[in-house]
């Protein structure tokens, strides 16, 4: 079991440039979530799904899209990078029935200049 | 609005010297209260869960206890490796079908050999 799994790493981007991070799990688990940590602000919700096919929006979701076509894939897309999205990204996935507890990814560092 | 305030933001032991990280919550009915460990450049990794006041959960040298404002992570004969940061987070009853979590600021521990 790899758990969840992020691509890529680290990535450097140009503002308004455009780019998807990709989140993976193997364990099965109906929702899945993208966050992102910034110095002294802890983690943030910016989108989550509850299952194949669907998608919310979280707290901080301006300027980000995500897409949840297959159960295991959950995808976070910046359309127009900024600045402002300099950010790691960190992807967690929970099974709602046996408890709320969510497991995370590795996670991505982004930097846009 | 849910808020988690976690303190001290920083923390220096040296190895063995026992002490308390506090993490203050006000949420809408707490449906759990999560407990996790983030080393540098890594993914938040799971400790504990707890959901009703009075609640206790060990692992190795950690604690981790809860009364209905506020949760302590008790680290008992820390050894360096404890070294981290640790979050907390809460889950609101009334966070619906999301199930997300709200995040504290975490408690960067330091512990010298």
């Amino acid at each position: 079991n790899a758990g969840v799994t992020q691509t890529p790493k680290f990535r450097v981007l140009k503002t308004g440039q455009s780019m998807t991070l990709l989140c993976a799990q193997d364990m099965n688990h109906e929702y899945m979530y993208w966050y992102r940590q910034d110095p002294g602000m802890g983690l943030r919700l910016i989108h989550y799904s509850v299952g194949e096919g669907t998608t919310a929006k979280g707290e901080v979701p301006d300027g980000y899209n995500v897409s949840r076509l297959k159960k295991q894939n959950f995808l976070l897309g910046l359309e127009s990078a900024a600045p402002s999205q300099t950010s790691v990204y960190f992807c967690a996935s929970s099974y709602s029935l046996r408890g709320e507890t969510q497991y995370f990814g590795p996670g991505t560092r982004l930097l846009v200049l | 609005e849910d808020q988690v305030t976690q303190s001290p933001e920083a923390l220096r032991l040296q190895e063995g010297e026992s002490s308390s990280l506090n993490c203050s919550y006000t949420v809408s009915g707490l449906r759990g209260l999560f407990w996790y460990r983030q080393d540098p450049g890594k993914g938040p990794e799971f400790l504990f869960t707890l959901y009703s006041a009075g609640e206790e959960k060990e692992k190795e040298r950690l604690k981790a206890t809860l009364t209905k404002k506020e949760s302590f992570l008790h680290i008992t004969a820390p050894k360096p490796e404890d070294s981290a940061t640790y979050l907390c987070a809460v889950q609101a009853a009334t966070s619906g079908s999301a199930r997300q979590l709200t995040f504290g600021s975490g408690t960067q521990l330091t512990v010298l050999p």
